[in-house]
């Protein structure tokens, strides 16, 4: 079974609008993380937010924002007033437990949902 | 502070040759990652090395991937012989040890590997 699952292969948006991309996670631990990685046609895979699975509040970075709902496991991530730039694929990815004496926090990660910024 | 970084950024090569692919994590990062997207599908989780040890092997594909971090500084990834179901891209990234939460592993900008 999918462990994360991104169900928008493509998305479009217009700029300056906001625009959710899905994503639900499928984990029997309790304690997880979520995170959201940008990766342009450059290439590079960009950290853009984090969510713990203690965490009360919704994790917010600037125009980022994860519409946390525990019990439907899902981790949406929001993007706010869309920028031209914003142009990338976007992964979800679980980070599973605390992780052992070394600190093994591979991620697993959802198969991307490609943004395409319209102006 | 420089980032993540990997060697090559672009590698062609024909099946049945050696590749060897470096990574250099951010300075006093412990934690190493290897993960590699092959082309369409997700990003998938290699190998973890905390140091110069090899903590979790558990994604290597099979016995032709050979990973290597002596001196606990940076590491390398040799594909022999690449088979063409190799092809993608091998992402490296790092994290501090002990990071509260894992909040965020550190990437380099990956090394796309054709095998023709």
């Amino acid at each position: 079974a999918q462990k994360i699952t991104q169900t928008q292969p493509g998305m479009f948006v217009q700029e300056k609008e906001a625009v959710t991309l899905d994503c639900t996670y499928d984990t029997s631990d309790p304690s997880y993380g979520l995170f959201w990685y940008k990766q342009p046609s450059s290439g590079e895979m960009i950290f853009l937010i984090y969510q713990g699975s203690y965490d009360q509040q919704n994790a917010t970075e600037g125009r980022y924002s994860l519409n946390f709902q525990k019990a439907r496991k899902s981790a949406n991530l929001v993007i706010s007033a869309s920028q031209l730039g914003d142009s990338a694929m976007y992964f979800c990815a679980m980070r599973e437990g605390r992780g052992s004496g070394g600190s093994n926090y591979k991620l697993t990660f959802g198969k991307g949902t490609l943004l395409t910024v319209n102006p | 502070e420089a980032g993540v970084t990997q060697f090559p950024s672009h590698s062609v090569i024909e099946k049945g040759q050696t590749v060897t692919l470096r990574c250099d994590p951010i300075s006093g990062h412990d934690n190493l990652y290897w993960y590699r997207r092959v082309m369409g599908k997700e990003i998938k989780f290699l190998l973890h090395f905390v140091k110069e040890s090899k903590q979790d092997e558990s994604g290597m594909p099979n016995n032709r991937f050979l990973a290597e971090r002596t001196g606990g500084t940076y590491s390398t990834l040799k594909v022999q012989p690449a088979e063409l179901e190799d092809s993608g891209v091998y992402f490296c990234a790092s994290t501090e040890r002990g990071t509260s939460g894992g909040r965020e592993q550190f990437f380099g900008p990956g090394t796309r590997l054709t095998v023709l």
